[in-house]
C-alpha cells in the first residue's frame, strides 16, 4: 500500500512565525502537488514539483521535492492569518491518474 | 481559466429523495473525478472518467451513480442515501496526456442527508 505521511497534523502559531510541513513516503512519486483548502471550499492547487531536488517559491511559501522524489516539504515564512487552512500534499506514483493523499496539516495562524 | 464549477453549493435531502450534483469545466480536460471529503480529512476518490468513460470506481455503493454526458460535464446522481453519506462532494478535472497530473477542484457541494 502506498502511503504519504504528512506532519504535523495540527499546527497553531502566532503571526510572523515560520513553519515547515513535511510529506514523506517510501514510494517514488513522478510528481507531487500541494493544495490549500479553506473550510467548505475545494482544495486549491498551490504548486506541482516533478524533478528531484526541485525548489519552487510562491511569495512566502517555499516548496521542496526530495532528491529521490520520495518526500517533500512546504515552508512558510512570516505566517499571516490569511495562511490559515488545511494543507494537503498529494502524489502520483503511477500512470492511472489516482493521487495518493497525505492526511493534511490543519494550520491556524493567530493574529 | 482554471475554474471548475459545481452546483448546488449546499443540498439537504431525505433518505428517500433523488437528487443530482453537477460539475462543469471548460479547460479541455479529458479526465474528471468525483471525491467525497469528511471534515479535516483528505478527499476520498469515488469515480474517475477518462474520455467520458468510467475508468475507476472505488467500490462506491450503487446509491451513487455517476454520469458524464460530454467532455465538459459530470453528474452524480444520488438515491436512497444514508446519514453517513453527509459530506463535502468535490469534482475535479485534469489532463489525460503527458506527465501533468495536476487536478483542479471545484468549490464542492455540501450534502446533508437527514
Amino acid at each position: 500500500t502506498q502511503l504519504l505521511e504528512q506532519s504535523p497534523q495540527f499546527l497553531s502559531i502566532q503571526e510572523g512565525e515560520n513553519l515547515t510541513v513535511y510529506c514523506n513516503s517510501s514510494s517514488v512519486f513522478s510528481s507531487l502537488q500541494w493544495y490549500r483548502q479553506e473550510p467548505g471550499e475545494g482544495p486549491v492547487l498551490l504548486v506541482t514539483v516533478v524533478t528531484g531536488g526541485e525548489v519552487k517559491k510562491l511569495k512566502r511559501l517555499t516548496f521542496q521535492f526530495g532528491d529521490a522524489r520520495k518526500d517533500s516539504s512546504l515552508h512558510i515564512t512570516a505566517a499571516q492569518p490569511g495562511d490559515t487552512g488545511l494543507y494537503l500534499c498529494a502524489g502520483n506514483a503511477g500512470n492511472n491518474r489516482k493521487l495518493i493523499w497525505g492526511l493534511g496539516t490543519s494550520l491556524a495562524v493567530n493574529p | 481559466d482554471t475554474e471548475v464549477t459545481q452546483t448546488p453549493k449546499h443540498l439537504v435531502m431525505g433518505m428517500t429523495n433523488k437528487k443530482s450534483l453537477k460539475c462543469e469545466q471548460h479547460m479541455g480536460h479529458r479526465a474528471m473525478y468525483w471525491y467525497k471529503q469528511k471534515a479535516k480529512k483528505p478527499p476520498e476518490l469515488m469515480f474517475v472518467y477518462s474520455y467520458e468513460k468510467l475508468s475507476i470506481n472505488e467500490s462506491v455503493p450503487s446509491r451513487f451513480s455517476p454520469e458524464c454526458p460530454n467532455s465538459s460535464l459530470l453528474n452524480l446522481h444520488l438515491h436512497a442515501l444514508q446519514p453517513e453519506d453527509s459530506a463535502l462532494y468535490l469534482c475535479a478535472s485534469s489532463h489525460l496526456t503527458g506527465d501533468n497530473y495536476e487536478q483542479y477542484f471545484g468549490p464542492g457541494t455540501r450534502l446533508t442527508v437527514t
